[in-house]
């Protein structure tokens, strides 16, 4: 298919351990976003890659959030010493440059125990 | 600041009623965009309308209706001859017409279509 990849789709883990979520976009997608959503906070801008630019980090809740991507496609977010509140879906997002809608994956579902 | 306001967290009707969500936005800017998702059971997010702030026309896909008026900040959206298959969380988002683009949500409205 052509839409937003994500994986994996469940991730479950324990208090204080490391997690690396993928994202994949639309082929040819030069933005790229992640969001989070959970019970408490809705839907929630994290960060924002535009081609070669500095990423737009204002939404990470703490410094244990990182994200990286890599030669302007696949897109890995990193929480470090996760914690129980970290539990929530991980949304990714792509937009294309004419219109600027964007186009969400299946998400990951994170579990901290 | 910006901010979205869906005020209905859940609405349930009965299948062929029809059914208006409520959207309500906040925004210093004079151009953005705004948006509504439809998020099923199944968890993803499927884009259902663009509308930018310059165009105030309303619009219709299939049962599907839009009113947008600036004059009142409202984005509301309306099903006609509701489906068991329209049953869902639907989100309305808002985005700056530049820079990041990123979206503010609203906190979604549940929509139950009882058969």
């Amino acid at each position: 298919g052509a839409g937003v990849s994500q994986s994996p789709s469940n991730k479950v883990t324990e208090k204080g351990k490391d997690v690396e979520l993928r994202c994949d976009p639309i082929s040819g997608h030069t933005a790229l976003y992640w969001y989070r959503q959970s019970l408490g906070q809705g839907l929630e801008f994290l960060i924002y890659f535009q081609g070669n630019s500095a990423p737009d980090k204002s939404g990470l809740p703490s410094d244990r959030f990182s994200a990286e991507r890599t030669g302007g496609s696949v897109s890995t977010l990193t929480i470090q010493r996760t914690q129980q509140e970290d539990s929530a879906v991980y949304l990714c997002a792509s937009r294309g440059e004419v219109w600027n809608e964007q186009f969400f994956g299946p998400g990951t579902r994170l579990t901290v125990l | 600041a910006q901010k979205v306001t869906q005020a209905q967290t859940e609405i349930s009707v009965v299948e062929k009623e029809d059914v208006t969500l409520d959207c309500v936005y906040e925004t210093r800017d004079t151009t953005y965009y705004l948006f509504w998702y439809k998020q099923p059971p199944s968890g993803e997010l499927v884009f259902l309308i663009r509308r930018n702030s310059f165009d105030e026309q309303n619009e219709i896909s299939g049962r599907y209706s839009w009113n947008f008026q600036k004059s009142t900040s409202s984005f509301n959206f309306t099903i006609t001859a509701s489906q068991v298959v329209d049953s869902a969380v639907y989100f309305c988002a808002l985005s700056e017409a530049s820079g990041t683009y990123k979206y503010i949500f609203g906190t979604g409205t549940r929509l139950k279509v009882l058969a």
